[in-house]
């Protein structure tokens, strides 16, 4: 299937500073990109939707002002948590839709994820 | 609204039995697609089926087999012969068929296959 990296996979950062997440799709293009929250022994929750070029849609509770979506290029979206509490602490995992040689526009599939630890 | 319910959350078998993780979902769209999704200790989400709604064929892959009821809004995972490298925690997960629809997830139910 295909490949999305995400970067990097684990950071811990100090209360009140900024963390940049990356998200590539490597073999194909990225139309839409997912970021999703996870917290420990809980499901996914959709935090918003970017497609490439546009502002991203922010589900409804979701800061959009603390979570700062880029989606650039049909290749790289960024998450970046702005001024980070330990709340924020989460494992947050991004997915790609798209279209390319070895990706249909019906699959989602989904970065390593990355564990933030806000001390 | 779409919602996706997996009933079970914790399940424990000792290796070489079968064992049946259950999703129920419901949605208004006539059509749809439905995934189920491991995650494994290390975190991230390995793809195992998408299952479009038309298509009510069982399907079959090795040790894996997944039986959609469209009657009963049902897409059930069977993992026959267990193995402790099944153990995961199992998403099911619902979504629109437009290419940039978001997935709606379970809650996801932790497999332990025991030695």
């Amino acid at each position: 299937g295909a490949v999305v990296s995400q970067h990097p996979s684990r950071v811990i950062c100090k209360s009140g500073t900024s963390v940049k997440i990356e998200c590539r799709s490597l073999d194909f293009q990225a139309t839409t990109m997912f970021w999703y929250r996870q917290f420990p022994k809980q499901s996914l929750m959709l935090m918003a939707t970017s497609n490439e070029g546009s502002k991203a849609t922010y589900e409804q509770g979701v800061e959009k002002d603390k979570f700062l979506i880029n989606h650039a290029s049909l290749t790289l979206s960024t998450l970046t948590v702005t001024s980070a509490h330990p709340e924020d602490s989460s494992f947050y995992i991004c997915s790609a839709r798209g279209q390319g040689a070895r990706s249909q526009n019906t699959e989602a599939f989904f970065g390593q994820g990355t564990r933030l630890t806000v001390v | 609204a779409q919602k996706v319910t997996q009933a079970q959350t914790e399940i424990s078998v000792v290796e070489k039995e079968d064992v049946t993780l259950d999703c129920v979902y419901e949605t208004r769209d006539t059509t749809y697609y439905l995934f189920w999704y491991k995650q494994p200790p290390s975190g991230e989400l390995v793809f195992l089926i998408r299952r479009n709604s038309f298509d009510e064929q069982n399907e079959i892959s090795g040790r894996y087999s997944w039986n959609f009821q469209k009657s009963t809004s049902s897409f059930n995972f069977t993992i026959t012969a267990s193995q402790v490298v099944d153990s995961a925690v199992y998403f099911c997960a619902l979504s629109r068929t437009g290419a940039n629809s978001k997935l709606t997830f379970g809650k996801g139910i932790t497999l332990s296959v025991r030695p």
